[in-house]
């Protein structure tokens, strides 16, 4: 139990495109999912928390125009990085807290989804 | 300061032989402390929690100080397989937001 995906896996696309990225939690339902960026050699920075059917909580630095969170149901939560510049490059991992397991906080993280932009 | 601190390492460890390494964090009013462990290119698995009286879980053991602000995790009898980077996560104090430590990587060699 607890699984979460995330599609695609692997993006690589031109400077100035939109990229889609989705995390479904498979077999829980996830009323807070949460997105994060690990740029090489270094840790997990949260970027937005995602609450189903409200707008998203950006982390300070984040810009919110630019990483277009939406959470439209209990299962899945879509960041679309916007007009993508190759600084954008990052592995982005998503992660689903339920609630109804113990310990309380515990998240389960999507295989995450490598985007290159050229 | 780094809301929490990890020492990168690398950590060479011969295989059989036991490693530990500690994590401190600033926020004294954090919650919850949790190991994760990420291999090359994957997502972060979870470990173990942290819990205040310290846990072990086969060759693996938490222990949490709060008094110094720091969660350490012992690794005995090491296996290659146990390679990876571990990393130390706590929440904030307000919600349930988690904060990640840089990792220690840890590569157990024959």
């Amino acid at each position: 139990g607890a699984v979460v995906s995330q599609h695609p896996s692997r993006v690589i696309c031109k400077s100035g495109t939109s990229v889609k990225i989705e995390c479904r939690s498979l077999d829980f339902q996830a009323t807070t999912m949460f997105w994060y960026r690990q740029f090489p050699k270094q840790s997990l920075m949260l970027m937005a928390t995602s609450n189903e059917g409200s707008k998203a909580t950006y982390e300070q630095g984040v810009e919110k125009d630019k990483f277009l969170i939406n959470h439209a149901s209990l299962t899945l939560s879509t960041l679309t990085v916007t007009s993508a510049h190759p600084e954008d490059s990052s592995f982005y991992i998503c992660s689903a807290e339920d609630r109804d397991r113990a310990p309380y906080n515990e998240q389960f993280f999507g295989p995450g989804t490598r985007l290159t932009v050229l | 300061r780094k809301e929490v601190e990890q020492d990168p390492g690398p950590f060479n460890v011969p295989e059989g032989a036991t490693v530990a390494f500690n994590c401190t964090y600033s926020n004294s009013a954090s919650q919850s402390f949790f190991w994760y462990r990420q291999d090359c290119r994957k997502e972060p698995k979870l470990l173990m929690s942290v819990y205040s009286s310290g846990n072990e879980d086969g060759r693996f053991t938490a222990q949490l100080n709060r008094a110094s602000q720091y969660i350490s995790l012992l690794i005995r009898d090491s296996k290659l397989s146990d390679s990876a980077t571990y990393l130390c996560v706590v929440n904030k104090a307000a919600g349930n937001k988690l904060t990640f430590g840089g990792g220690t990587r840890v590569l157990v060699k024959p």
